[in-house]
């Protein structure tokens, strides 16, 4: 019984380059939402996505990202002409459904470094 | 902006003593409130929840206790252990939408 999947670990990339992270939720999950979190803060949202649909994507920055979830597949967040701000671990997590409280259960998160 | 180089708070306690973790969150709609711990290099680990019309949850070891009131969250870990040295989080649901917005963390140290 997996948990939340997240891959890879780690992420090195240089400025100017595209990074994918990618996100498979744990089984019979249907909800996806990424977080990032800078060196002791907290965790941020960014967006929040059903089955090829994004449902809240308030925390996303208006440029260069970008997040799906598609109907086959991983959810993927994707992070074009990376800049070194956006070094950060970035985690994905899923639940069964939106109503009622369901619990978000993380994976074990991206870190990317951007040199 | 965002702050960069933040210490967190840290709250030190012998092994065996009991722990009081402290919350204040943001929105008085919120309605669905989270603990979670986080170890070095890990993703959060759910410890424990609570609905907004409950004031209190026990666990296995843990206690939450929720002050509408004065949006004050606590996280109560009896007989603490080495093992409970981590980050801690709590969490916030604004509406059912299901986005958490997260608390700055405060750093547990549990001494031998």
């Amino acid at each position: 019984n997996a948990g939340v999947m997240q891959n890879p670990r780690h992420l090195v990339r240089r400025r100017g380059q595209e990074a994918r992270l990618r996100c498979s939720p744990m089984k019979g999950h249907s909800h996806v939402y990424w977080y990032r979190q800078l060196p002791e803060e907290g965790l941020k949202f960014m967006v929040y996505l059903q089955k090829e649909n994004i449902i809240d994507e308030s925390g996303m920055p208006k440029e260069r990202f970008s997040a799906e979830f598609p109907k086959e597949g991983p959810s993927i967040l994707r992070i074009q002409q990376v800049v070194r701000g956006d070094s950060a671990a970035y985690f994905c997590a899923s639940s069964p459904g939106q109503g009622g409280y369901n619990e978000q259960f993380f994976g074990p998160g991206t870190r990317l470094t951007v040199l | 902006g965002e702050s960069v180089g933040l210490h967190l708070p840290t709250l030190s306690v012998q092994e065996g003593d009991n722990s009081i973790i402290n919350c204040a969150y943001s929105n008085s709609a919120s309605d669905y409130f989270i603990w979670y711990k986080q170890e070095s290099g890990k993703g959060p680990q759910f410890i424990i929840d609570i609905r907004s019309n409950m004031d209190k949850r026990q666990g296995q070891r843990v206690t939450v206790l929720l002050n509408k009131t004065v949006k004050h969250l606590s996280l109560q870990i009896a007989a603490t252990q080495p093992g409970d040295s981590a980050v801690y989080f709590c969490a916030e649901r604004y509406n059912q939408g299901g986005k958490l917005i997260f608390g700055q963390g405060t750093e547990l140290s549990v001494k031998p």
